[in-house]
């Protein structure tokens, strides 16, 4: 397996409260993503990173900020969680070839 | 706004029978169509991947069939076993620009029977 972390693995949170996911990569690779995944939808693209300090916005990126402040660790922060963002959340890293990602094993997050 | 279509959401097939998923997109600017797999509580992993100037590729059970044309892609899964047992998403990347990205299908869930 990539050397791909995510944590917290689960969480449950309420209403209205910050909520910040971590994602820790070992590989060294520039590209890094996330991804909400929702019965029906499929994954979806909220923000990706092609480089330190380098990022931009995906499909979904409306309440969800990103950081990325060393290559290793990409931060997806919830400003104020809302019950529609109730999701499995995928990190993804690539380097060169867009189509060949590496996924993470997935955060679970309940708003309540 | 889904630019890959996929079907169907899910499929049932005998142990041995072939499993065949279909995919078709809009936007002529997508250059690779790779498909994943995911089982259950983990997440996607890369099974196979296709150009557009290419209309078969082959990887030992596992099959694209590309039509250019058509704007359409499937995945052919001979000897279907209960291990391939999952959920199968198509995909398409833009590999230039500052549009780097990965867009989804909507996901099948395949079961093979034993």
């Amino acid at each position: 397996d990539a050397g791909i972390t995510q944590s917290p693995r689960h969480k449950v949170t309420e209403t209205g409260t910050p909520v910040t996911l971590r994602c820790h990569q070992t590989e060294n690779h520039r590209y890094m993503y996330w991804y909400r995944q929702d019965p029906g939808h499929g994954l979806r693209l909220i923000h990706y990173s092609y480089g330190v300090k380098d990022t931009d916005k995906g499909e979904v990126s409306d309440g969800y900020s990103v950081s990325r402040s060393k290559t290793e660790d990409f931060l997806l922060t919830l400003e104020s969680a809302t019950s529609s963002q109730t999701s499995v959340y995928f990190c993804a890293i690539s380097e060169g070839r867009v189509y060949e990602q590496y996924f993470g094993p997935g955060t679970r997050l309940t708003v309540t | 706004q889904q630019q890959v279509k996929q079907s169907p959401q899910s499929l049932i097939v005998q142990k041995g029978g072939i499993s065949i998923i279909n995919c078709a997109y809009e936007n002529t600017a997508f250059d690779y169509f790779p498909w994943y797999q995911q089982f259950p509580g983990k997440g996607p992993a890369l099974l196979i991947a296709i150009r557009p100037d290419v209309s078969e590729k082959k990887e030992g059970r596992f099959t694209i069939s590309f039509n250019k044309s058509a704007k359409q892609f499937s995945l052919h899964i001979m000897d279907s076993q209960p291990g391939d047992s999952a959920t199968y998403f198509c995909a398409a990347s833009i590999s230039s620009g500052s549009a780097r990205q990965l867009t989804f299908g909507s996901g099948t869930q395949l079961t093979v029977l034993p």
